[in-house]
């Protein structure tokens, strides 16, 4: 089975700094990777998939990249809106959706 | 707008059972397949189970084989999971999720519905 890392697990960060978080796969999947936010109490909300497509709707301050085992999200500019845990997800295993253990962003 | 309305959610005892429905609208549900992802409080997710839109191909995470079953109805535009065997570690809110198979990514999600196995 396809494991799923990410780092780190959490981090504090300001309103207009550049965010980082990191996602990696226990053997290649290619660009099968999909990035997924979640507020609290809420459903999670697909921001990228494919490794760097951004979903319809998402804004551009978002953005993905990598392929094989490494990929990273990036918020360009953090806004208020942006406070919630961010969650890789791999469909290398086409019908078998594992997620990776998310990442708490929360305010400095 | 597509919608996915959870049911069926609630307390049970550990080794009972419990059936969740999941009511889709706003998209043609027979032509897309379907999971079920889960999440224990205050926990990550963990995909659950997958079907087909045509109910060919099922699959379950290791956790819940045997004991759980995904089916569904496309002429009445529903999911279902039946839980049996319930067990603490079941405890979770159960999102149903629409799987978009062309970019391969769950594309829609409903909004959870909570299970709690307790004695």
């Amino acid at each position: 089975d396809i494991q799923m890392t990410q780092s780190p697990s959490s981090l504090s960060a300001s309103v207009g700094d550049r965010v980082t978080i990191t996602c990696r796969a226990s053997q290649s999947i290619s660009s099968y990777l999909n990035w997924y936010q979640q507020k609290p109490g809420k459903a999670p909300k697909l921001l990228i998939y494919a490794a760097s497509s951004l979903q319809s709707g998402v804004p551009s301050r978002f953005s993905g990249s990598g392929s094989g085992t490494d990929f990273t999200l990036t918020i360009s500019s953090l806004q208020p809106e942006d406070f919630a845990t961010y969650y890789c997800q791999q469909s290398y295993s086409t019908r078998i959706f594992t997620f990776g253990p998310g990442t708490k962003v929360d305010i400095k | 707008e597509v919608q996915l309305v959870e049911s069926g959610g609630g307390l049970v005892q550990p080794g009972g059972s419990l059936r969740l429905s999941c009511a889709a609208s706003g998209f043609t549900f027979s032509s897309y397949s379907m999971n079920w992802v889960r999440q224990a409080p205050g926990k990550g997710l963990e995909w659950v189970s997958y079907i087909s839109s045509s109910s060919s191909t099922i699959y379950y995470a290791d956790s819940v084989k045997g004991r759980f079953t995904i089916s569904r109805d496309n002429a009445k535009n529903s999911l279902y999971l039946q839980m049996n065997s319930l067990r603490d570690e079941d405890t979770a809110v159960y999102y149903c999720a629409r799987v978009r198979l062309k970019i391969a990514a769950i594309d829609y999600w409903g909004q959870g519905t909570l299970v709690t196995v307790s004695s």
